[in-house]
């Protein structure tokens, strides 16, 4: 079965200052990976995603995350955070021909100016 | 496009009374899901629905059901609303091969 481990609850980084998000998975095979971004009271939106290919993705917002199967982690990171990107940030992972994604317990970024 | 549509977005029950959550996507995707999230626990699956005309359990699915009525519409239902039950429930719809796609939630609580 797969798991996604989401390490820290809350971090704290002042505006301007960069930013990484960590996560670890379990899975056996290539997995899907994904970050969503949750503004309060709002739904899940789509940050990036990484089904093959360039480890290293582009996503909207000005962010970017790796794939590093030899740590078997895929962290987001920024390099300039803004106070708009307060919000809770989510890893979750998928596996081809499965159409179910496991989700992390979630990062709660607070922007200080 | 409206894309993944939930209602109602706010519903407070009582112990013991029934409700159906609403979901509905105009993405013609295949794939639909409810999930629950809980403060530190991230979301939860309940059910999903690989296609029109099936569905499955997911990690957390007692005290609930749920029907694909058609491609577009997914609803979940609780028959004896609990207080363990209090919390946001949310949509998500993907077509094979692309992330899934999020409604706004439906935040409910069981008195």
């Amino acid at each position: 079965a797969q798991s996604v481990t989401q390490p820290d609850i809350h971090i704290t980084v002042s505006e301007g200052a960069s930013l990484e998000l960590r996560c670890n998975y379990s899975y056996g095979a290539t997995p899907y990976l994904f970050w969503y971004v949750q503004s309060p009271g709002q739904g899940l939106q789509l940050l990036l995603k990484y089904f093959s290919g360039d480890t290293l993705v582009q996503g909207i917002k000005g962010f970017e995350a790796e794939f590093k199967r030899s740590q078997s982690s895929f962290n987001l990171r920024k390099p300039s955070v803004h106070w708009s990107d307060a919000a809770e940030y989510f890893c979750a992972v998928g596996a081809n021909g499965n159409e179910k994604l496991t989700f992390g317990t979630g990062t709660r970024l607070t922007i200080i100016p | 496009n409206a894309g993944v549509t939930q209602t109602p977005k706010f519903q407070v029950l009582k112990t013991g009374q029934s409700m159906t959550l609403q979901c509905a996507q105009d993405m013609n995707h295949n794939s639909m899901y409810w999930y629950r999230q809980d403060p530190g626990m991230g979301l939860r699956l309940i059910y999903y629905s690989a296609s029109e005309g099936t569905t499955d359990k997911g990690e957390v699915p007692n005290g609930y059901n749920v029907s694909r009525l058609n491609k577009r519409e997914f609803s979940l239902r609780l028959e004896s609303a609990a207080p363990s039950q209090t919390s946001v429930y949310f949509c998500a719809s993907m077509r094979e091969m692309s992330p899934q796609h999020f409604g706004d939630g439906t935040r409910l609580s069981i008195l």
